[in-house]
């Protein structure tokens, strides 16, 4: 019965690679988020999404695309990998977007290592 | 731009005792929400407590509490008989508008045995 759920929950791979990571919540919000903590922790807002549409697109490289293809679930893909994108990446959701007055829950994060 | 801040990024107190961790944030909303989470070693993002602008009264979770001052936009968060399992990082946080939350930097807390 886990509310938000991410896949995997650890993922290594080489530079220069393509690769996604998936998102699913069953609290039936209609807000979804990705975010990037790097090393030092820092929690930082690369997109939300609203009902399926895009919302929030905090100056990420284009080599980062997310997908929503229902309100219950909001996919990261990220094209030619780079050492920089080394971090956990936490998928979070929200409901009432529009006058937030709800706290988000967070997925357990991804923990991206470029080799 | 709206902003949390946490100035101390690493605090320790011995278990039993207890500590408050600071947090202040700017915003020219008239009506937002703040939030403490915690992140322990397993990285979950877990809510621990939340406040909402309008309501004058501090909200209280079990042994955690904050202490609201909206006139100096500070939301401290207080941790009463500190735990083993209370060691974490703690982000504050702030509604911001449309669909948008921002977080603090985070402070480091060890509890001590």
């Amino acid at each position: 019965d886990t509310a938000v759920s991410q896949t995997p929950k650890y993922l290594v791979t080489q530079m220069g690679n393509d690769k996604s990571i998936k998102c699913e919540q069953n609290l039936g919000h209609d807000t979804m988020y990705w975010y990037k903590q790097d090393s030092k922790k820092f929690l930082k807002i690369m997109f939300s999404y609203n009902n399926k549409e895009l919302i929030i697109n905090e100056t990420v490289p284009n080599r980062f695309s997310p997908k929503s293809p229902d309100k219950a679930h909001l996919n990261l893909h990220i094209n030619s990998l780079e050492l920089g994108d080394s971090a956990v990446y936490f998928c979070a959701s929200s409901q009432g977007g529009r006058l937030i007055n709800q706290p988000q829950h967070f997925g357990d994060g991804t923990r991206l290592s470029i080799l | 731009a709206q902003t949390v801040t946490q100035s101390q990024p690493e605090m320790s107190v011995q278990e039993a005792e207890t500590v408050t961790l600071s947090c202040t944030y700017d915003t020219s909303e008239s009506n937002y929400y703040l939030f403490w989470y915690k992140q322990p070693p397993s990285r979950q993002m877990i809510l621990v407590i939340r406040q909402e602008a309008y309501k004058q009264q501090n909200a209280t979770e079990n042994r955690f509490s904050v202490n609201f001052q909206k006139a100096a936009k500070s939301f401290s968060l207080k941790i009463s008989d500190s735990q083993l399992g209370d060691t974490a990082m703690y982000f504050c946080a702030s509604t911001s508008g449309t669909y948008k939350y921002i977080f603090g930097t985070g402070t480091r807390l060890k509890v001590l045995a």
